[in-house]
């Protein structure tokens, strides 16, 4: 069983440029979570997402971001004009929320790291 | 906003001893607390959770405790090995959503 892919591993865009990162979530897991992760710091919340369905955005900035997990295919969190505050490894996560229970366990991908020069 | 802070950002210990990292929550509607641990270049594994019904649980190694009443929660790592250097997050949440912090960095002296 698979577990949670991630790619690119590793993307360098130039400023203005779009960064389109992809998430391919565990089988059997409908619901994903995206976070940033800046150097030597924590794990900051997204976006929480079920199938077609954008949950909790709330951590999500207001402008050139975006995030999508369709039917069918992977997550996409697209970063639009992309400026050097933007690079950072963007991890996504995969839950299957079982009904009646709280939150079930994330489980991780590698990250995407990206670079804005 | 957020309400996960942890104790330490960062613990030696040397290898063999024992470890003890230490987190605290602020929202005593939290229902389940996980353990994740994170090694450079890596995203986050999960290490163990427990359930506001318990007040300990145990793995291979690893045992967390729970105290509602101070809302505060440990991670300790018996023998602890060079391979558990890495960056430990204790995120709390209740119905789907889950709040990480900082985190502690561990760091194991050969």
């Amino acid at each position: 069983n698979a577990g949670v892919m991630q790619n690119p591993r590793h993307l360098v865009r130039r400023r203005g440029q779009e960064a389109r990162l992809r998430c391919s979530p565990m089988k059997g897991h409908s619901h994903v979570y995206w976070y940033r992760q800046l150097p030597e710091e924590g794990l900051k919340f997204m976006v929480y997402l079920q199938k077609e369905n954008i949950i909790d955005e709330s951590g999500m900035p207001k402008e050139r971001f975006s995030a999508e997990f369709p039917k069918e295919g992977p997550s996409i969190l697209r970063i639009q004009q992309v400026v050097r505050g933007d690079s950072a490894a963007y991890f996504c996560a995969s839950t299957r929320v079982k009904r009646g229970e709280s939150t079930d366990t994330q489980y991780f991908g590698p990250g995407t790291r990206l670079t804005v020069l | 906003g957020e309400n996960v802070g942890l104790h330490l950002p960062t613990l030696s210990v040397q290898e063999g001893d024992n470890s003890i990292i230490n987190c605290a929550y602020s929202n005593s509607a939290s229902d389940y607390f996980i353990w994740y641990k994170q090694e450079s270049g890596k995203g986050p594994q999960f290490i163990i959770d427990i359930r506001s019904n318990m007040d300990k649980r145990q793995g291979q190694r690893v045992t967390v405790l729970l105290n509602k009443t101070v809302k505060h929660l440990s991670l300790q790592i018996a023998a602890t090995q060079p391979g558990d250097s890495a960056v430990y997050f204790c995120p709390a949440g209740g119905y789907q959503k889950v709040t990480f912090g900082i985190g502690t960095k561990l760091q194991v002296i050969p």
